[in-house]
């Protein structure tokens, strides 16, 4: 049972488009949501995260929206560039719980110029 | 400068063999994980550790085992038993109580020859 759903699987953006990356999750009980992002042969490092509290964070050019009603979130690359070419997953957990995080199958990301 | 490294980065394994990858951390964090990564598969947990001397299986644990006896370090081994053990592998660690950001090390990429 996959409890975090990614999409799309791989996403094409022009230099200085938006990149928009979806999620779902089934558990109600997670309380944490983050973005990872990974460049080849690297490990994944924090991007942004948002708890369910707030409907939307903003860091830079990065945006995580929440929906909670609908057990979505999504991440927003404005102005992409080719540095943003990347994988990214979300994740979530349940902070209280102690539970290990649970990721998404990713989105590999290419921006062109 | 604190962090997690993994050791190898590359490792190659004749089937049949037992191979151990290593784990170290010195961020003081009390909680580690490993993960697999397979292409389009995203990061699926294997087993994790939230103190020393005790460990639960994660979603693929089978033909995998792990030891916690510092709080420090964590090795995996990928056992013969493990039928498709070409990947992949992260090890990352946070801290237990109220965890958010997971911190990952560099990977290691294992083949089977």
């Amino acid at each position: 049972q996959q409890q975090v759903k990614q999409s799309p699987q791989s996403l094409i953006v022009q230099k200085g488009g938006i990149s928009i990356i979806n999620c779902a999750y089934e558990n109600t009980a997670f309380d944490y949501f983050p973005w990872y992002q990974q460049f080849p042969g690297k490990g994944p490092a924090l991007l942004i995260a948002i708890r369910p509290d707030v409907s939307e964070k903003k860091e830079g050019r990065f945006t995580i929206s929440f929906n909670k009603s609908a057990k979505q979130f999504s991440l927003h690359i404005m102005d992409s560039q080719p540095g943003d070419s990347a994988t990214y997953f979300c994740a979530a957990s349940m902070r209280s719980g102690n539970t290990p995080l649970v990721f998404g199958k990713g989105t590999r990301l290419s921006v062109i110029a | 400068d604190g962090g997690i490294t993994q050791s190898p980065k590359y490792l190659f394994r004749k089937e049949g063999q037992n191979v151990t990858l290593s784990c170290e951390q010195n961020l003081n964090h009390d909680a580690m994980y490993w993960y697999r990564q397979d292409p389009g598969q995203g990061l699926r947990l294997i087993y994790y550790s939230q103190i020393v001397n005790d460990f639960q299986k994660g979603d693929i644990a089978e033909g995998y085992s792990v030891s916690r006896e510092k709080k420090e370090s964590f090795p995996l081994t990928v056992t013969s038993a493990q039928k498709n053990p070409t990947a992949f592998y992260l090890c990352a660690s946070t801290f237990a109580r109220g965890s958010t950001e997971a911190f990952f090390g560099q990977g290691t990429r294992l083949t089977v020859v």
